[in-house]
């Protein structure tokens, strides 16, 4: 299985700060990588597809790059809503694996 | 308005059965792979499976192979999860989600509100 690292698995920023998500794969995933968004309490909500594509809806302030191995998330101007923990998700090779998430926290 | 209601979820105990479904409505249902992810209370997600949208071909991660099943009614516009011989470890909020794709890579665009699963005596 490919293994994802996700780091940091938390971290504290704030309001209108840039803060930038890590998740390093055991092996190339060839930029099959999503990145999820999910509120406590709530269900997943994608934010990026294919590595660095915006999903419908989501705001310009979220962006993703990367290739091979190494992908992060940015998060531009870190609004209050933004609170929520991250995770990332390569869907290049079966099974399909997670990172083990970033929480992050207002400081 | 693309929708997931998962439902069929509770307490049940080790070693029972269950089966999940998953409503859709908002989408041509037949036209999409759907899987399914669960989520131990507080932990990370964990990819479950898949299946395309004749039910002809099914992915499942390894280590649930044998528990789970995954199938699908296009004229009910429904996913479902049958669950066999459940233990404390698949305790968790199970969610069903619409996979949207291109090329070779698909990914899940859209999420249920997920059914927590409390497998206990």
């Amino acid at each position: 299985d490919i293994q994802m690292t996700q780091s940091p698995a938390s971290l504290s920023a704030s309001l209108g700060e840039t803060v930038t998500i890590e998740c390093r794969a055991s092996e190339d995933i060839y930029n099959g990588l999503a990145w999820y968004q999910q509120k406590p309490g709530k269900s997943p909500q994608l934010l990026i597809y294919n590595a660095n594509s915006l999903h419908t809806g989501v705001p310009s302030r979220f962006s993703g790059s990367g290739s091979g191995t190494q992908y992060s998330l940015k998060i531009n101007s870190l609004q209050s809503e933004d609170v929520a923990s991250y995770f990332c998700q390569q869907y290049y090779d079966y099974p399909y694996t997670f990172g083990a998430g970033t929480k992050l926290e207002l400081k | 308005e693309v929708k997931l209601v998962e439902s069929g979820g509770g307490l049940v105990q080790p070693g029972r059965s269950l089966k999940l479904s998953c409503a859709a409505s908002g989408f041509s249902f037949n036209d999409y792979w759907m899987g399914w992810v669960r989520q131990a209370p507080g932990k990370g997600l964990e990819w479950i499976g898949e299946i395309n949208q004749d039910s002809s071909t099914i992915n499942y991660t390894p280590s649930l192979k044998d528990k789970f099943t995954i199938s699908r009614d296009n004229a009910q516009n429904t996913l479902y999860l049958q669950m066999s011989k459940l233990g404390s470890e698949d305790t968790a909020i199970y969610y069903c989600a619409r996979e949207d794709s291109s090329y070779i890579y698909s990914w899940f665009a859209y999420w249920g509100q997920g059914t927590l699963v409390t497998v206990s005596s």
